[in-house]
């Protein structure tokens, strides 16, 4: 069975320092992996994917995703953090259902603190 | 862009009575899903639609949720009856496509109160 584990619910950065949001994945096929950002009281946007291209993904907002087969992690990276970046983060691992059919199944999220 | 529209956007119910969540998905967008998200947790899938036709509901506890996208379109979510448990945010996507290099594209939310 596919699952995401993300490590760390809570993770505080100081602004302008590098964020880092672990996130492991258990998948018996090749697997289509997600990055979700969720603000209080919003839905969810899509910051990145991997789709079996190219094993650096950039997204939006500055941030980026390396796919590592090997350590069977996602990892969730920018640079320099900003305070707007302060929000819930959600790695998501897509699994078939039947036919050409597939779901997501999401990691327990981590909430990220930005510090002035 | 176009958006996921879902309402009402918060809802306060007592426990035992009846509530109807409603979305509409992007123009076009074969797929939608339905979702539960308890505060603090992830987003836990409770039924998928190709068109109107239901392709998973194994999470939906059926003796008291229904949904239904008849005409393939908007969809909507009921609980009867409503129990404590039932709080939690409501999210609703679509994506165009259900298969692998999907996007799905997520709703406000509903964010339920059962007092």
């Amino acid at each position: 069975a596919q699952s995401v584990t993300q490590l760390g619910s809570h993770v505080s950065v100081s602004e302008g320092a590098l964020v880092l949001l672990r996130c492991n994945y258990s998948s018996s096929v090749p697997p289509y992996l997600f990055w979700y950002v969720q603000y209080p009281n919003q839905g969810l946007q899509l910051l990145l994917k991997y789709t079996s291209a190219a094993t650096l993904v950039k997204g939006i907002n500055g941030f980026e995703a390396e796919f590592k087969k090997s350590e069977t992690s996602f990892h969730l990276t920018k640079p320099s953090a900003h305070m707007s970046d302060a929000a819930e983060y959600f790695c998501a691992v897509s699994v078939p259902v039947s036919g050409s059919a597939r779901q997501l199944t999401f990691g327990s999220g981590t909430q990220l603190t930005v510090l002035p | 862009e176009a958006e996921v529209a879902q309402s009402p956007r918060y809802k306060i119910t007592e426990k035992s009575q009846a509530v109807a969540f409603w979305c509409d998905p992007i123009s076009g967008h074969a797929t939608l899903y339905w979702y539960r998200q308890i505060l603090g947790q992830g987003p836990e899938l409770l039924v998928q639609f190709q068109d109107e036709s239901v392709v998973d509901d194994s999470q939906l506890p059926k003796d008291r949720f229904s949904a239904e996208r008849l005409k393939g379109v908007d969809s909507t979510l009921k609980i009867q009856p409503a129990e404590l448990g039932d709080s939690a945010m409501y999210l609703c996507a679509s994506s165009l496509r259900r298969d692998r290099n999907y996007e799905q594209y997520f709703g406000p939310g509903t964010r339920l109160t059962v007092t």
